[in-house]
């Protein structure tokens, strides 16, 4: 199935830990998205990359780092868990690259992390 | 969500219509969407309108813009039980590399 598929689904952490969180796509978009989903379920882009290169990159904390080894993939690696970061986070993807931001988002099914 | 306002719930019996309404504050803004996102899933596109259209219809979906006063509203014709969910518009702004702005979500409830 053509789709964005994130893992796991599930991540359960202690304070302190590092963890990874993959994401692919096989849509042939050029771009990626990392979006974070709270407890109110409100919605803040977080990273955006365009064909491995990175366009838009919020105020996140520096313990936050997507990597994107080529453009069917963007992963979030976060260092230094805190509580705070418990969320569920969400990878997405679009089509089009620069000067054609006019596509919708396909998500994943979100990833929940819960940091204890 | 920055800029994009929606009131959080609604309650509909099923049958009746829903109405989700949203409002957004930059006026360049081209591009405006509503997505659902149903318990433990990711947000799926629903429909979406281009500024220069007034309305939208697609099957029980009808989207309508307001551009003067820059509100947007998604009605639901024969709400159904599966229509619960939450209900996000987001705009995306040309100026603002692809960065789509949502809104809080409105939480649908369809009561039997």
């Amino acid at each position: 199935d053509t789709a964005v598929s994130q893992t796991p689904k599930y991540l359960v952490t202690q304070m302190g830990n590092d963890k990874s969180i993959k994401c692919e796509q096989n849509l042939g978009h050029d771009t990626m998205y990392w979006y974070k989903q709270d407890s109110k379920k409100f919605l803040k882009i977080m990273f955006s990359y365009n064909n491995k290169e990175l366009i838009i990159n919020e105020t996140v904390p520096n313990r936050f780092s997507p990597k994107s080894p080529d453009k069917a993939h963007l992963n979030l690696h976060i260092n230094s868990l805190e509580l705070g970061d418990s969320a569920v986070y969400f990878c997405a993807s679009s089509q089009g690259g620069r000067r054609e931001y006019n596509s919708p988002l396909h998500f994943g099914n979100g990833t929940r992390l819960t940091v204890t | 969500g920055e800029d994009v306002e929606q009131s959080l719930f609604l309650s509909v019996r099923e049958g009746d219509s829903s109405v989700i309404n949203c409002t957004y504050t930059d006026s360049s803004s081209t591009y405006l969407y509503w997505y659902k996102q149903e318990p433990g899933a990711g947000l799926q596109l629903l429909t979406y309108i281009f500024s220069n259209m007034d309305m939208k219809q697609d099957q029980r979906l009808t989207v309508l813009l307001n551009k003067k006063d820059k509100h947007l509203s998604l009605r639901i014709a024969d709400t159904q039980t599966g229509d619960s969910a939450i209900y996000f518009c987001a705009e995306i702004r040309d100026t603002n590399a692809g960065k789509s702005t949502f809104g809080d979500g409105t939480t649908l409830t369809v009561k039997p």
